[in-house]
């Protein structure tokens, strides 16, 4: 079955380290890719989105996400997290191998302690 | 701009009772959607609406109905409810249903069951 994996459930971390959260998904075809951010209490809202071109994506907020397509991943990175980006990040996929609908992965929960 | 609202907020149901979740946007997208967001499970489709007119079945449409009632309004109806049916749902629409297009989420609704 096609889906989006997020292998961190919860993270912790420290003001200034830096943050890698992984996210795989097991679609065939052309996809496009996207994180999305949801601080406590509110919508989802965009971070950023990969349709093509360089792989390297710089969304809002200083993170930026590489779509590496031989491992099916799209990590979303930031060089020094601060305790505002404590929120749950995820990953979403869109394929035209599903039907065009886009699948979230389950979700990753950072907390950044001050 | 208002963008994807959501009524209600909260709401506590019985089992067996009904329930309609309202959806409107001002954005005059195309395409609108209904989610469900249990932990750890990410989001996952309920049902979508690529244009008025028209409603697709997502991946859990089990125990839904919706209505596009126009191009704005989209809701979503729990006929009997089920303390399965006990989650947060949002409301999203996006510009066409295009790979590309980003979908914007409402508040949410948290909806409880007992």
């Amino acid at each position: 079955a096609q889906s989006v994996s997020q292998h961190n459930h919860h993270v912790i971390l420290s003001e200034a380290a830096s943050l890698e959260l992984g996210c795989n998904y097991s679609y065939g075809g052309t996809v496009n890719l996207f994180w999305y951010v949801q601080y406590p209490g509110q919508h989802l809202q965009l971070l950023l989105k990969y349709f093509s071109g360089d792989p390297l994506v710089k969304g809002i907020k200083g993170f930026e996400a590489e779509f590496i397509k031989s491992k099916f991943s799209f990590n979303l990175r930031k060089p020094s997290v601060q305790w505002s980006d404590t929120a749950e990040y995820f990953c979403a996929v869109i394929s035209n191998n599903a039907g065009n609908m886009l699948t979230f992965g389950g979700g990753t929960r950072l907390m950044v302690k001050p | 701009n208002a963008g994807v609202t959501q009524t209600p907020k909260f709401q506590v149901l019985k089992t067996g009772q009904s329930m309609t979740l309202q959806c409107a946007q001002d954005m005059n997208h195309n395409s609108m959607y209904w989610y469900r967001q249990d932990p750890g499970m990410g989001l996952r489709l309920i049902y979508y609406s690529a244009s008025e007119g028209t409603t697709d079945k997502g991946e859990v449409p089990n125990g839904y109905n919706v209505s596009r009632l126009n191009k704005r309004e989209f809701s979503l109806r729990l006929e009997s409810a089920a303390p399965s049916q006990t989650s947060v749902y949002f409301c999203a629409s996006s510009d066409g249903q295009g790979r590309s297009q980003p979908q914007h989420f409402g508040d949410g609704t948290r909806l409880s069951i007992l």
